[in-house]
């Protein structure tokens, strides 16, 4: 059973286009991330939910609108996409419980032609 | 704020050498303390955490990480490594406090030599 899954796992779109990605865990827990993964690899966050509550919003341009329909789900819709968008996203989830430990999705390459 | 310093970013290794991987952080509280390891193509998976007790925290794959507090650091090392172990390596930082916040190293790149 896979923990955490997103969709799609790859994404290739025209700048000025607007989409979608979804993230589902089954491992019950309460808090859910969006994190940035550039081309140097370096891992930023975007976003956290918890009990679909945000209360993590890092600098991020308005343009990103994360979702959380129920705890075990966490959307990302990017609006007007750049080149500069052009990135791997990763979903996670972890609860207090696991002192936060990150259990990340397999990830959506992101590409903006 | 809390962060993260990994110093070392592209390491370069035979295999069955000695690594030792450095992180330090910076805050002045409580810190669950974790290594993240990334295989080429996946995602990051946990290598190992410190939470408590026994500085000395041993992980998967015979990693293991030793959490020195005067030095705010909380570095990875392995015996010996395989080419397996080639991968991009991230310590990061969660501050109980801040909201299950994590704070990621800028990540070190491993590259183990056949």
């Amino acid at each position: 059973d896979t923990a955490v899954s997103q969709t799609p796992k790859y994404l290739v779109t025209q700048m000025g286009n607007d989409k979608s990605i979804k993230c589902e865990q089954n491992l019950g827990h309460d808090t859910m991330y969006w994190y940035k993964q550039d081309s140097k690899k370096f891992l930023k966050i975007m976003f956290s939910y918890n009990n679909k509550e945000l209360i993590i919003n890092e600098t991020v341009p308005n343009r990103f609108s994360p979702k959380s329909p129920d705890k075990a789900h966490l959307n990302l819709h990017i609006n007007s996409l750049e080149l500069g968008d052009s990135a791997v996203y990763f979903c996670a989830s972890s609860s207090r419980t696991s002192g936060y430990e990150q259990y990340f999705g397999p990830g959506t390459r992101l590409t903006v032609t | 704020a809390q962060s993260v310093s990994q110093h070392n970013h592209h390491v370069i290794l035979s295999e069955a050498a000695s690594l030792e991987l450095g992180c330090n952080y910076s805050y002045g509280g409580t810190v669950n303390l974790f290594w993240y390891v990334q295989y080429p193509g996946q995602h990051l998976q946990l290598l190992l955490k410190y939470f408590s007790g026994d500085p000395l925290v041993k992980g998967i794959k015979g990693f293991e990480a030793e959490f020195i507090k005067s030095k705010f650091s909380f570095n990875l090392r392995k015996p010996s490594v395989q080419w397996s172990d080639t991968a991009e390596y991230f310590c990061a930082v969660n501050a109980d406090t801040n909201a299950g916040k994590s704070t990621f190293g800028d990540g070190t790149t491993l590259t183990v030599k056949p």
